[in-house]
């Protein structure tokens, strides 16, 4: 079974630039998940989708941070723009749905640098 | 919202055990996950309890009291290989999965 899928592994842009993020979650899997994880903490959530719906976005800087799941499979997660303090592991996971307690799987996560 | 709260750094040697404690203050509660991350990696799933009681899987246990909103992760005959970070993750009545800092197990030969 192939896991969740993510890109790049890594990025490096300039602060006030824009960059996106792709995952391609476990086939079949409803429920998609955004992390942040900035390094030495735990992952902080950014966004949670059942199919392609958004079932959390609390935590999600909106007027900076945007991520949609068109189709309810694939999904992106944009930054624009870009400060010093997103530097962080953008991780993505997936599990089969979200409702009944399943794990979540996670993807290698995109490591960005913003300079 | 949830607050979870477990140590930052434990210390132990090959071959003993170490216990990782979690405590979760919720606003609901449909289980407590814990993963293990090793540097650089994605968080991999190691146990889930949504009932009172101990969960056993090889060297590795998860204890959950609901009543007290604790948790802990038992590592068993320690490996070097057991070096990693250890997040402890809540399934709350919204249904988001959150995380708690993590504490980070440094094995010594």
């Amino acid at each position: 079974e192939a896991g969740v899928a993510q890109s790049p592994r890594y990025k490096i842009i300039e602060k006030r630039q824009s960059v996106a993020f792709w995952c391609n979650p476990i086939s079949g899997h409803a429920t998609l998940y955004w992390y942040q994880q900035i390094l030495g903490q735990g992952p902080k959530l950014l966004i949670q989708f059942q199919n392609n719906g958004v079932v959390d976005d609390s935590q999600l800087p909106k007027d900076r941070f945007s991520a949609e799941r068109l189709k309810g499979v694939d999904s992106t997660l944009k930054i624009q723009p870009a400060k010093l303090e997103d530097s962080a592991v953008y991780l993505c996971a997936s599990s089969l749905d979200g409702a009944s307690n399943t794990e979540a799987f996670f993807g290698q996560g995109t490591r960005l640098t913003v300079v | 919202g949830q607050n979870i709260d477990q140590p930052t750094e434990m210390t132990a040697t090959e071959g003993a055990i170490v216990q990782i404690n979690c405590t979760y203050q919720t606003s609901g509660f449909n289980g407590l996950f814990w993963y293990q991350q090793h540097a650089g990696e994605a968080p991999t799933f190691l146990s889930y309890n949504v009932l009172d009681g101990l969960e056993e899987k090889g060297r590795f246990s998860s204890f959950l009291s609901r009543s007290k909103g604790y948790s802990y992760l038992l590592l068993k005959e320690l490996q070097m290989k057991d070096s990693a970070s250890y997040l402890c993750a809540v399934f709350g009545n919204d249904y988001k999965l959150s995380f708690g800092a993590g504490t980070t197990v440094t094995v010594r030969a």
